[in-house]
């Protein structure tokens, strides 16, 4: 079955602590993207990867890293979590770019 | 600053009724422009797209209208079901990037 898996689904840690979420796609796409869902404010673009090894910034990247090294796989480390990041986080990804997106099921994220 | 923005958080419509949700945007740059929907516990589901060189683009039930002089993008839903409640969200793309709505919450009332 094609689909985006993401890992937990549900973590509550405090603040400082390492951690990742991870993010895996079945469908062979080039383009992977990480979003966080707030109240108000939509759907807002954190990281996006066109391709192996190329990563680039979206709309609030403060706070968060990604890597892309292989085509499947696309983690999203928080280094030090804070409250603020505090949300539901989707990862996404898409054939091409310009494709539509296919997204996972979410992490609900608490930082305490 | 919000790039696309969608005023109404919610709609209620009759069954068999259409359903109209709207989308102001403020960038000219973006590309082209699509609809998700998302029901709770799952992640968005793409609906339909629209290029912006087109003014219409219909899918079934589903057409979207794009109003490039106004910036201005609206989904048609004809006729409205009940399985059509959920959030939608409208969506832009330019510079490989993507700009989401805040959503509008849908209910179709049987």
């Amino acid at each position: 079955e094609a689909q985006v898996t993401q890992n937990p689904r549900y973590l509550i840690t405090v603040t400082g602590k390492k951690l990742t979420v991870t993010c895996s796609q079945n469908m062979n796409h080039e383009y992977m993207s990480w979003y966080r869902q707030d109240p108000g404010l939509g759907l807002r673009q954190i990281y996006y990867s066109m391709n192996v090894e190329v990563t680039d910034k979206g709309d609030v990247p403060e706070g968060y890293k990604v890597s892309r090294k292989e085509k499947r796989n696309f983690p999203l480390i928080l280094e030090s979590p804070s409250p603020n990041q505090t949300s539901l986080y989707f990862c996404a990804s898409s054939l091409q770019v310009w494709n539509e997106q296919f997204f996972g099921p979410g992490t609900r994220l608490t930082v305490l | 600053d919000q790039q696309v923005k969608q005023n109404s958080p919610s709609l209620s419509v009759q069954e068999g009724r259409i359903s109209i949700l709207n989308c102001d945007y403020t960038n000219s740059m973006f590309d082209y422009f699509l609809w998700y929907k998302k029901y709770p516990a799952e992640g968005p589901t793409f609906l339909i797209s629209i290029s912006s060189i087109k003014d219409k683009n219909e899918d079934g039930r589903f057409t979207v209208f794009l109003n490039k002089s106004a910036k201005h993008l609206s989904l048609h839903i004809v006729p409205s079901q009940p399985g059509d409640s959920a959030v939608y969200f409208c969506a832009a793309y330019t510079g490989n990037q993507f700009y989401f709505g805040t959503g509008t919450s849908l209910t179709v009332i049987p």
